[in-house]
Formats: C-alpha cells, sequence, structure tokens
C-alpha cells in the first residue's frame, strides 16, 4: 500500500541554519504531496503543497520539489528562524484515497 | 462554518465507559477523515467518508470503535469500552470533492484521556 517516509527527528538547528527534511514515498499511482506544520499548542496547517511531478510547492520561505524519478518530497528551507518550531508532516494523497502521514519530524530552532 | 469544527476539546473519562466525539466538517465538503495522535507519536489514520461510498474503515484499530456520517455531514467518531490506551487527540479534518490536490483542513482536535 501507499506509504510515506520521513527522516527522523528531533532536528536542532541553529537560527539562520539551512533546513532540509527528507520525505519519499512508495505509492501505486500519481499522488498529490503534501507539508504540513503544527505549531506548539496548535492544530495542524497545510503549509504546501504538489500536485503532479516537477511541480515545486513553496509557502513562508520553504519549498519542496515533487520528484517521480527520486519518489522523493524534500522540504527546505534557506534560513530557519526560532518560529519555525515546530513539527513538520510529509503526506500523500492518492486520487480518490486517503491523506497518509509520514511519521513527523520535530523541528527545534535554538537563537 | 469557518473550520472543521470538532467537540468537545477535551474529555475525561472512566476506563470502561463509551465516548462520542463530533465533528462538524467545512460546509460543502463530501470528503472527511478521522485521524489519531497519540502523545509523541505520528497521525494514524481511522476512517474516510467520501460522498456516498461506503467508508474507509481500514484504519479502525479494534470493533470497539465506530464512526458515522449522517447526511453527508456532520460525524461522529464513538468508542466503546474505553482503554487507557484510547488516550490521544482525535481529529477530524475535511476537503472539497474529490481530488487528490484537494487541501484538506484539520479540527483543533478533542483530547481524550482515560482514567
Amino acid at each position: 500500500g501507499d506509504s510515506v517516509t520521513q527522516m527522523e527527528g528531533p532536528v536542532t538547528l541553529s537560527e539562520e541554519a539551512f533546513l532540509t527534511i527528507n520525505c519519499t514515498y512508495t505509492a501505486t499511482g500519481y499522488p498529490s504531496l503534501f507539508w504540513y506544520v503544527q505549531y506548539p499548542g496548535e492544530g495542524l496547517q497545510l503549509l504546501l503543497k504538489a500536485t503532479k511531478a516537477d511541480d515545486k510547492g513553496s509557502n513562508k520561505g520553504f519549498e519542496a520539489t515533487y520528484r517521480k524519478e527520486t519518489t522523493s518530497f524534500h522540504l527546505e528551507k534557506g534560513s530557519v528562524q526560532v518560529s519555525d518550531s515546530a513539527v513538520y508532516f510529509c503526506a500523500l494523497r492518492s486520487p480518490g484515497g486517503k491523506l497518509i502521514f509520514g511519521q513527523g519530524t520535530e523541528l527545534s530552532v535554538k537563537p | 462554518g469557518a473550520g472543521v469544527s470538532q467537540s468537545p476539546s477535551n474529555k475525561v473519562t472512566e476506563k470502561g465507559k463509551d465516548v462520542e466525539l463530533r465533528c462538524d466538517p467545512i460546509s460543502g465538503h463530501t470528503a472527511l477523515y478521522w485521524y489519531r495522535q497519540s502523545l509523541g507519536q505520528g497521525l494514524e489514520f481511522l476512517i474516510y467518508f467520501q460522498g456516498n461510498s461506503a467508508p474507509d474503515k481500514s484504519g479502525l484499530p479494534s470493533d470497539r470503535f465506530s464512526a458515522e456520517r449522517t447526511g453527508g455531514s456532520v460525524s461522529t467518531l464513538t468508542i466503546q469500552r474505553t482503554q487507557q490506551e484510547d488516550s490521544a487527540v482525535y481529529l477530524c479534518a475535511s476537503s472539497s470533492p474529490d481530488s487528490s490536490g484537494n487541501t484538506i483542513y484539520f479540527g483543533e482536535g478533542s483530547w481524550l484521556t482515560v482514567v
């Protein structure tokens, strides 16, 4: 069945460091891919998405490119801030199917 | 409403009691999901409703868990004979008519504590 694998956390970075959170997926069809974020004490929010191969989703300085050849959707940000500290979830949804999440990666950014 | 609404936001119950958790999806959204998030854990899929199709119940952990969706809108997740391991945040989400790229919106969750 469809699945998502994320790099394990926690990830601890200093402010202004470069961030990469790896995400790979397994799917039989052509899923849409998502990154959701959960800030401390808050609900899940969509961060960005891509619906087809080579699409790049971007929001709040974060980017992720849908790579069909490597079945990946890695999340990147050039310069993280303390306010980016949160748990990040990679997810996929196949047509007609349910949203499937990775295990989540906790990011902690220190001043 | 403006977003996915869940109630109660917090529930403490005694082991062995039944609980019902309610979800009001965004108006017009035909897809509705229930997930469970245990402390420090990821998101565990429970059940998925899509329009008039038979729900995908493949994630329900035991026959103590059930869910229904009345009139294609409000959904209720029922946990019978609650156990301590049922303690978690139960998240409801909805999205507009089926397209895999449509954004799925989450509610704030119902925090369940079984004592």
